[in-house]
């Protein structure tokens, strides 16, 4: 099955600078690959998501990268606000409507 | 609010309690998937449903869980004779199951279980 990496588990920015989150995965059938942020006590909400026929996709400050020859993937955040501080997932699936397979998860820390 | 909504919120249980779990997905929406979260690691697949059939279910669902959509809108999970290693959050997501560009798994916010 579908085994997802992810790196780093923790990564602390100051205030302004970008942060890179990478993950890895282990299915050549995955075509779908999305971020989920992860406030203290509440629920995942995506941010980005990326298909396979698509090497990047940016949305204001977030962009993700996609290598489906090396199967990695990263988020890319850059600016970053004190409001960015949560922890970052990535996941991979076959479809959007597959059940998807989580990265362990990055704690991001903005410090201002 | 008309996103996901998961009920209840919290359980705490005593060791081989039966508990239930209900989740109410997004109006319309076709697909319910039911994931498990323990602290500092990413969700994990446990089963999911296109309208009432259950199409999977992961390996980590032993025989003591049990989930069911009758009627392909709400869906309720159940685990019977409860351990300590089921304590966890037990997050539900819905998506159309729609083949568009634009469907997405939303996530309510949760059932935490605490198993004494």
């Amino acid at each position: 099955g579908e085994n997802v990496e992810q790196h780093p588990s923790t990564l602390s920015v100051q205030e302004g600078d970008s942060a890179v989150i990478k993950c890895t995965y282990s299915d050549s059938a995955s075509n779908y690959f999305p971020w989920y942020k992860q406030e203290l006590g509440k629920r995942p909400q995506l941010i980005i998501d990326i298909r396979s026929n698509v090497g990047e996709k940016k949305d204001q400050r977030i962009a993700v990268t996609l290598n489906k020859t090396a199967k990695h993937f990263s988020l890319h955040i850059t600016e970053t606000q004190p409001e960015d501080s949560a922890v970052y997932f990535c996941a991979a699936s076959r479809t959007r409507n597959t059940p998807l397979v989580f990265g362990k998860g990055t704690r991001l820390s903005v410090i201002a | 609010d008309t996103g996901v909504s998961q009920d209840p919120r919290h359980k705490i249980t005593k060791r081989g309690q039966n508990v239930t779990f209900r989740c109410d997905p997004i109006s319309e929406h076709n697909r319910l998937y039911w994931y498990r979260q323990t602290l500092g690691q990413g969700p994990e697949f446990l089963t999911y449903f296109q309208n009432e059939a259950q199409l999977e279910k992961s390996r980590l669902l032993s025989d003591r869980f049990s989930a069911e959509r009758p009627k392909g809108s709400f869906s309720t999970l159940e685990i019977q004779r409860t351990e300590q290693g089921d304590s966890a959050m037990y997050l539900c997501a819905s998506s159309l199951g729609a083949s568009g560009s634009t469907d997405t798994q939303y996530f309510g916010p949760g059932t935490r279980l605490t198993v004494l």
